[in-house]
């Protein structure tokens, strides 16, 4: 598609459960990108994804965070455990070359809201 | 450590007034960077970007500004409109991997 499509919406899950977010990128796009967005404006990186292989995990949690991009499949970041502090707005974003000298900028989805309770 | 630092929180101007948004970073050795803006409950969508070998980058009524020794870059709006009202996020690409480190946004409300 043209847009980068996030799923759920909003997601609302007791601690200690787990919560699964899907992101299906721009078709054509073999960079993938995942930020968290917590408090009203600080963005963090978390990992990105050159089609199905991991680009950089530099700003993945060591415990409990995962993601994967399985080919004809959306992207997914599972969270196993959550906690009161991984409420959230995260936000996939995707691009063609993101690289130095780019013309091709991060693309975002509007983000799936978790709400750990 | 903050590495890009966006220090006013928000910003109001009027209407066909100019709307100019700051941003500094600490690493010289960034060389690309770029401004998005946010409305609420939306992703962020990009703006206009610069590359360090410039110091002007102009897209009709956006322009980015870039100071190299002072490691400061700003956005121009002119003339602001009311549907500029968002926040706005400066960001650096860092290394070539294609990570963006995003500034932490400032808020711009264009009065009718």
């Amino acid at each position: 598609g043209e847009e980068v499509a996030q799923t759920p919406k909003h997601l609302v899950r007791g601690e200690g459960q787990k919560a699964k977010l899907y992101c299906a990128p721009i078709k054509g796009h073999s960079y993938v990108f995942w930020y968290q967005q917590v408090l009203k404006n600080e963005f963090k990186f978390l990992i990105s994804f050159q089609n199905e292989n991991v680009f950089d995990e530099t700003g993945m949690p060591k415990e409990r965070f995962s993601a994967k991009c399985l080919p004809n499949s959306p992207c997914s970041l599972e969270i196993q455990a959550t906690k009161l502090e991984d409420s959230a707005v995260y936000f996939c974003a995707s691009s063609q070359w993101p690289g130095q000298g780019t013309r091709s900028p991060l693309h975002f989805g509007n983000g799936t809201r978790l709400t750990v309770t | 450590d903050q590495q890009v630092k966006q220090n006013s929180p928000s910003l109001s101007v009027q209407e066909g007034r100019i709307s100019i948004l700051n941003c500094d970073y600490t690493n010289s050795m960034f060389d690309y960077f770029l401004w998005y803006k946010k409305y609420p409950a939306e992703g962020p969508t990009f703006l206009i970007s610069i590359s360090s070998i410039k110091d002007k980058n102009e897209d009709g009524r956006f322009t980015v500004f870039l100071n190299k020794s002072a490691k400061h870059l700003s956005l121009h709006i002119v003339p602001s409109q009311p549907g500029d009202s968002a926040v706005y996020f400066c960001a650096v690409l860092s290394g070539n991997t294609g990570k963006l480190i995003f500034g932490q946004g400032t808020t711009l409300q264009v009065k009718p």
